[in-house]
């Protein structure tokens, strides 16, 4: 149990579907983050969440469209991707507190492949 | 701008021998730095950090990494490697010590042998 509970943990798509990718956090941390995890590349930041705020998108594209009804939880929701799109998403959390700022904790993910 | 650079994206030791795997970051303030581990189907975990103070950071599972300022490197080590430690390992850098602002390596993947 870490803490931070993704779902689905492996999701196929066509092209023209549209699904959305879960996060939950029980941790009471108040900012959340997508992460876009590719083979030989580094992490990638998509977008932060800070007490439901939007305060990070890393240029992005529109087929990617976060939401975040509430500080502990966070989708992702796709459609239209392209084959490139296939990695592993993790959301992460953490506090963002004035002097006091917590590491990331990592859910485990979600593969997506994109046919 | 920061960066980090993780030498070798494989490394292999036998069980019972010295883990190191090499980190070098550049950052225009003190760095913030941290290492995270992935297990085979599962998310980033935080091995440890380096914020300020003392240099010797030791983390979980008997790893530990030395900051040297004049190197640019945050190298982590385990005298002992177990099989259990085959995994992919991260090098990460801040500048804040936000995690919004981390900034990831490559990875490096251990594997352990017998």
């Amino acid at each position: 149990e870490t803490g931070v509970t993704q779902t689905p943990r492996h999701l196929v798509m066509g092209m023209t579907n549209k699904k959305s990718l879960k996060c939950e956090q029980h941790l009471g941390h108040n900012a959340m983050y997508w992460y876009k995890q590719s083979a030989k590349k580094p992490l990638e930041l998509m977008f932060v969440y800070n007490f439901k705020e939007q305060t990070e998108n890393n240029s992005v594209p529109s087929r990617f469209s976060p939401e975040c009804p509430n500080s502990s939880h966070l989708f992702l929701h796709l459609h239209t991707l392209q084959p490139e799109d296939s990695a592993l998403y993790l959301c992460a959390s953490s506090s963002l507190d004035r002097g006091n700022n917590s590491p990331l904790h990592f859910g485990n993910g979600t593969r997506l492949t994109v046919t | 701008a920061q960066s980090v650079t993780q030498l070798g994206s494989h490394v292999s030791v036998s069980e019972g021998a010295l883990v190191l795997l090499r980190c070098n970051y550049s950052s225009s303030v003190p760095p913030y730095l941290f290492w995270y581990v992935q297990y085979p189907n599962q998310g980033l975990q935080l091995l440890l950090k380096y914020t300020t103070g003392a240099t010797l950071v030791k983390g979980i599972n008997g790893f530990e990494a030395e900051f040297k300022k004049s190197e640019t490197s945050f190298h982590l080590t385990k005298p002992s490697a177990h099989m259990s430690d085959a995994a992919e390992y991260f090098c990460a850098v801040s500048d804040d010590g936000t995690a919004s602002k981390l900034t990831f390596g490559t990875g490096t993947r251990l594997q352990v042998t017998l």
